[in-house]
């Protein structure tokens, strides 16, 4: 069964700094692309980063561009986002997603983690 | 940026069909999927590659896409479709993945 199950959310202060992880189970995770989604509270789903298959090509939102990093660990199956110099405009839920091969959709989903940015 | 429109809300009574659409600049190029979002969970892909279904989604769920507008139509809609719906594709000319504002859901 392939899980995807995301951990690092909490509060922070504005300026500071969060790491997210997405552990993965169930599937090769070296054979998958995969993505960051955020959601703030009550609002729409917002892509936020990719990262290929052995982490040698990211993509960015130009919203987090910069601030953000995305990186994968293919050998303890995990993903990352590295999220600095935060704002309360990055306050949202923070999902991490499978992307299905060849088409650009997300075929599995994390629960999600909280990440609010706030003095 | 690439720019995806849905209606805020669509309202169908039980057993009627519901259709949501997503506009886009010859979206019809595109390949098109859509997400089904309950109130609390993480979203559920329910059509991908404009029309087809991951195993174990409903065949009432079928989409179409053409010109500058893709549907997604629920048929025989039942109390547990009510859900937010968003569409989405890949902006080949930016590489960004890019997401409709979404569409409520509301079975009467």
């Amino acid at each position: 069964e392939v899980q995807l199950v995301e951990s690092g959310g909490g509060l922070v202060q504005p300026g500071g700094s969060l790491r997210l992880s997405c552990a993965a189970s169930g599937f090769t995770f070296s054979n998958y692309w995969m993505h960051w989604v955020r959601q703030v509270p009550g609002k729409g789903l917002v892509w936020v980063s990719r990262i290929n298959y052995d982490g040698s090509s990211t993509r960015y939102a130009d919203s987090v561009k910069g601030r953000f990093t995305i990186s994968r660990d293919n050998a303890n199956n995990t993903l990352y986002l590295q999220m600095n110099s935060l704002s309360a405009e990055d306050t949202a839920v923070y999902y991490c997603a499978r992307d299905l091969p060849s088409d650009g959709s997300f075929d599995f989903w994390g629960q999600g983690t909280l990440v609010t940015v706030s003095s | 940026s690439y720019v995806l429109t849905q209606p805020p809300s669509v309202s169908v009574a039980p057993g009627q069909t519901a259709r949501i659409t997503c506009g886009g600049n010859n979206i019809g190029s595109k390949s098109v999927h859509w997400y089904q979002q309950k109130s609390g969970q993480a979203p559920v892909l329910v059509v991908y590659d404009d029309s087809d279904r991951p195993s174990g989604i409903p065949e009432r769920f079928s989409g179409s896409n053409s010109g500058n507008t893709a549907t997604l139509t629920i048929s025989r809609v039942e109390a547990g479709d009510e859900a937010d719906y968003y569409c989405q594709v890949w902006d080949r000319s930016s590489d960004h993945w890019v997401f409709g504002g979404g569409t409520k859901v509301t079975v009467l």
